[in-house]
């Protein structure tokens, strides 16, 4: 069964830009959740998406987008990329909305 | 607000040994579930072990065990037979039964030492 994956593993963008990365969870999970880690901040909770819809979201500005479409695929948008965004983006599936969650290996962000 | 406290940035432990991550966290609900995740230099995030709230007994996975005390509100990981492999940052995690989001403490940096 394959994991979450995540694309791309590596970005470079210039401030002011904007950004879309991409998630496909693990098949049947419906359920997705973004994360972004920094060494600053650690690990904080952006949005969770669970059959097409937005569930919940954590503090972070409107600047900061997500969607998920009818096979679960989610992406997350960056406008007006930020020198603070620069970060890792960790994506998360989960069967259920409160189950076990399974991580992918991140998107590497770095903004110039 | 939820919160989760790592008090151990770093931590070094020879291999065969037997080392304990603290955490320590603060909810005001009853129904909630605990994760100790660890993140390899790869970055995939990888779950050790889960615990849930109203179970008393303490979860084990072969090597890891924890020991949860919900009164003091305390959730530490005790690794078993240190393994060069499991040299990596450990998260201790919080996830309320009511909620998506999964909170996270800073992390702690486990060396292996040979």
């Amino acid at each position: 069964k394959a994991g979450v994956t995540q694309t791309p593993r590596y970005l470079i963008k210039t401030r002011g830009q904007q950004v879309t990365l991409s998630c496909s969870p693990i098949s049947g999970h419906r359920s997705v959740s973004w994360y972004q880690q920094t060494p600053g901040q650690g690990l904080q909770f952006l949005f969770e998406y669970f059959s097409e819809t937005q569930r919940n979201k954590g503090n972070f500005p409107g600047r900061f987008s997500g969607r998920q479409f009818s096979n679960s695929r989610s992406e997350m948008n960056v406008s007006t990329l930020e020198l603070g965004d620069s970060a890792l983006y960790l994506c998360a599936s989960s069967l259920l909305s409160n189950a076990e969650a399974f991580f992918g290996q991140g998107t590497r962000l770095t903004v110039v | 607000a939820q919160t989760v406290t790592q008090s151990q940035p770093e931590m070094s432990v020879q291999e065969a040994e037997t080392v304990t991550l603290s955490c320590t966290y603060d909810t005001s609900e009853s129904d909630y579930y605990l994760f100790w995740y660890k993140q390899p230099p790869s970055r995939q995030m990888i779950l050790v072990i889960r615990q849930e709230a109203y179970k008393q007994q303490n979860a084990t996975e072969n090597r890891f065990s924890v020991n949860f005390q919900k009164a003091a509100k305390s959730f530490s990981l005790k690794i078993s037979d240190s393994q060069l492999g499991d040299a990596a940052m450990y998260f201790c995690a919080y996830r309320s039964a009511g909620d998506d989001k999964i909170i996270f403490g800073k992390g702690t940096r486990l060396h292996i030492l040979p």
